[in-house]
């Protein structure tokens, strides 16, 4: 079946400009995860959703971040004014739900912030 | 809180030679414990997982790992390294009550000569 898929698989956009990425998840799985891969901070968690709800938003670098997930599926991962610090691979998983112990990733989405 | 130490960022092996990927974790309770694989460009692939059955796990391609309490290890062995298994390798500690979010080990890079 379709595994997880996110767009746009890169982005470049000016330092001071707004981006959003887009995860959809496996058909079916509850839960969602938003993690972050860079070159000096490895792979961090930023977010997870249960349904349409945040339990969790403590790895969300500042509040230039943002996420939301509407009918317990899509979610959209919004920067706003980015940084270069904000160059970034972002990474979106899925599981069928919080408490399931496999996370399915998406091949990422390739930010760069110029 | 949780943290994964994985020892050796870059590992060289033969072909056909025993591939050990050492990973350390830190928790107050007994964990979910997991191994990841990134290919060039590519999202994270599981590996294999351990969630408090079987302290040896068998995964994919060859790969298995054992939780060793006593040692707070998960290590990852495969007998026979071959040409493919080049690729970087993360090993990953999780908590139920943490809604199973991954903390991830900063990952090492297996690199295969022929």
């Amino acid at each position: 079946g379709a595994g997880v898929s996110q767009s746009p698989s890169n982005k470049v956009t000016e330092k001071g400009k707004d981006v959003e990425l887009r995860c959809d998840p496996i058909s079916g799985h509850t839960a969602l995860y938003w993690y972050r891969q860079s070159l000096g901070q490895g792979l961090e968690f930023l977010i997870y959703f249960q349904g349409n709800s945040a339990p969790d938003k403590s790895g969300l670098p500042s509040d230039r971040f943002s996420a939301e997930r509407t009918g317990g599926s899509v979610s959209t991962l919004t920067i706003q004014r980015t940084q270069q610090e904000d160059s970034a691979v972002y990474l979106c998983a899925s599981s069928f739900d919080s408490g399931s112990y496999e996370q399915y990733f998406g091949p990422g989405t390739r930010l760069t912030v110029t | 809180a949780q943290s994964v130490t994985q020892l050796g960022s870059h590992v060289s092996v033969s072909e056909g030679a025993l591939v050990l990927l050492r990973c350390n974790y830190s928790s107050s309770v007994p964990p979910y414990l997991f191994w990841y694989v990134q290919y060039p460009n590519q999202g994270l692939q599981l590996l294999l997982k351990y969630t408090s059955a079987a302290t040896l796990v068998k995964g994919i391609n060859g790969f298995e790992a054992e939780f060793k309490k006593s040692e707070t290890s998960f290590h990852l062995t495969k007998p026979s390294a071959h040409m493919s298994d080049a690729a970087e390798y993360f090993c990953a500690v999780s908590l139920m009550e943490y809604g199973n979010k991954l903390v991830f080990g900063a990952g090492t890079i297996l690199r295969v000569k022929s």
